[in-house]
């Protein structure tokens, strides 16, 4: 059974850097074809994916953030960590990291995290 | 980039038929996925690749995909399918994943 859970702070100011780490059970991200993503909703909003990690290492980020995000993989310690630079007010929401379904890169998120509520203010 | 639409919301009476529409250029050539996602929790897969039900999905769901549009179906519905619906492709272009802006399902 694959399980995945959010840690990280619920308050940062702006200009910080946000970490999240995505810690998950029942699976390996080092086995051949496994994927995992962090996904965003602000407060009342739609979702808005914001990166992929694949089993070989191989990164995809959402175009306007490029420059903002960074995605890296622990697979001895069955993590995942997403990195946010330059936070702002409009970065608040709710993130979530959720497991790829195996197999192809038009894979649906078949599982996903509780989510982190994550505010920008100082 | 690639855009899906969906409408604000859609409201449907218990036991009848509920249809969730997403719109994006030449859709049907991509695969289309649903999540349904009830207040304060997290989204939950109800659809795959336009039409295939994960385990434990009841079969009220079926989806669909022709043309420029996608399209989630409830039949007989009930209270507990409240809730927003997502639609969500892979944008081959831009190499990311898209999701539409969700549809809010009200059952009177």
């Amino acid at each position: 059974q694959v399980t995945l859970k959010e840690s990280g702070p619920a308050l940062v100011k702006p200009t910080e850097t946000l970490t999240l780490t995505c810690t998950f059970s029942g699976f390996s991200l080092s086995s051949s074809g496994m994927r995992m993503a962090w996904i965003r909703q602000p407060p009342g909003k739609a979702l808005e994916w914001l990166a992929r990690i694949d089993w070989d290492d191989e990164k995809f980020y959402r175009t306007s953030m490029r420059t903002r995000l960074s995605i890296a993989k622990d697979t001895s310690k069955n993590q995942v960590v997403l990195t946010m630079t330059n936070m702002d007010p409009v970065d608040t929401g709710t993130y979530y990291c959720a497991h790829y379904t195996s197999g192809s890169p038009f894979d649906a998120l078949d599982v996903w995290g509780q989510g982190t509520m994550v505010t920008v203010s100082s | 980039s690639y855009v899906l639409t969906q409408a604000p919301s859609v409201s449907v009476a218990p036991g009848k038929t509920a249809t969730i529409a997403c719109g994006g250029n030449n859709i049907v050539s991509k695969h289309v996925h649903w999540y349904q996602q009830k207040s304060g929790q997290a989204p939950v897969l109800v659809i795959h690749y336009d039409s295939d039900r994960p385990s434990g999905i009841p079969e009220r769901f079926s989806g669909s995909n022709s043309g420029d549009t996608a399209t989630l179906t409830i039949s007989s519905v009930e209270a507990g399918d409240e809730a927003d619906y997502f639609c969500q492709v892979w944008d081959n272009t831009d190499n990311h994943v898209v999701f539409g802006g969700g549809t809010k399902l009200t059952v009177l």
